[in-house]
């Protein structure tokens, strides 16, 4: 059980296009999910909170015109990548928290290069 | 502000040669600490959860503990597929995010 997806597992855009990246929970329903992005060598950092049917929190520092948050449904979350640029290439990893549980269970990454 | 240290950044380890990693960490209201297993270019593998001092889980060769100030991560005759990163993070302050180490990079040469 606990399974996360996400998709698609990499993506190469040109620089001022748009990416969206989905995430669901397979197998639970997740009142909370979180958006993560991971350099080379370092460790996960938090972007934002969704919790179904209202408004992402950001993390300070992360843009919240550019990396848009969207968490239609108890297993379902997209984050759309605005006017990608180079800078914006990274790994991107969703998790999601089923409802009164701890453990936040992760996708497999979504790795984005623009060029 | 929560904190995380793990230690040490990278470890090598023969086959069959047991180890412990560890995990220090400050928060205010522990809620949990969580160990992730992450292999290269894949999102973190789910581990364990320890919510008190005290406690002691295992799956297979790996055993965590968890203490006031720190935790540590046993791996018992690794074996080479053992090799991967293991994250340390914890969740306290009545908040839900997760505070992550920079992780450990294991390699156990067979």
């Amino acid at each position: 059980g606990a399974v996360v997806s996400q998709h698609p597992s990499w993506v190469i855009c040109k620089s001022g296009t748009s990416v969206k990246i989905e995430c669901r929970s397979l197998d639970f329903q997740a009142t909370t999910m979180f958006w993560y992005r991971q350099f080379p060598k370092q460790s996960l950092m938090l972007m934002a909170t969704s919790n179904e049917g209202s408004k992402a929190t950001y993390e300070q520092g992360v843009e919240k015109d550019k990396f848009l948050i969207n968490h239609a449904s108890l297993t379902l979350s997209t984050l759309t990548v605005t006017s990608a640029h180079p800078e914006d290439s990274s790994f991107y990893i969703c998790s999601a928290l089923g409802q009164g549980a701890y453990e936040q269970y992760f996708g497999p990454g979504t790795r984005l290069t623009v060029t | 502000e929560d904190q995380v240290t793990q230690s040490p950044e990278a470890l090598r380890l023969q086959e069959g040669e047991s180890s412990s990693l560890n995990c220090s960490y400050t928060v205010s209201g522990l809620r949990g600490l969580f160990w992730y297993r992450q292999d290269p270019g894949k999102g973190p593998e789910f581990l364990f959860t320890l919510y008190s001092a005290g406690e002691e889980k295992e799956k297979e060769r790996l055993k965590a503990t968890l203490t006031k100030k720190e935790s540590f991560l046993h791996i018992t005759a690794p074996k080479p597929e053992d090799s991967a990163t293991y994250l340390c993070a914890v969740e306290g302050g009545g908040s839900e995010k997760l505070v992550f180490g920079k992780g450990t990079k294991l390699t156990v040469n067979p």
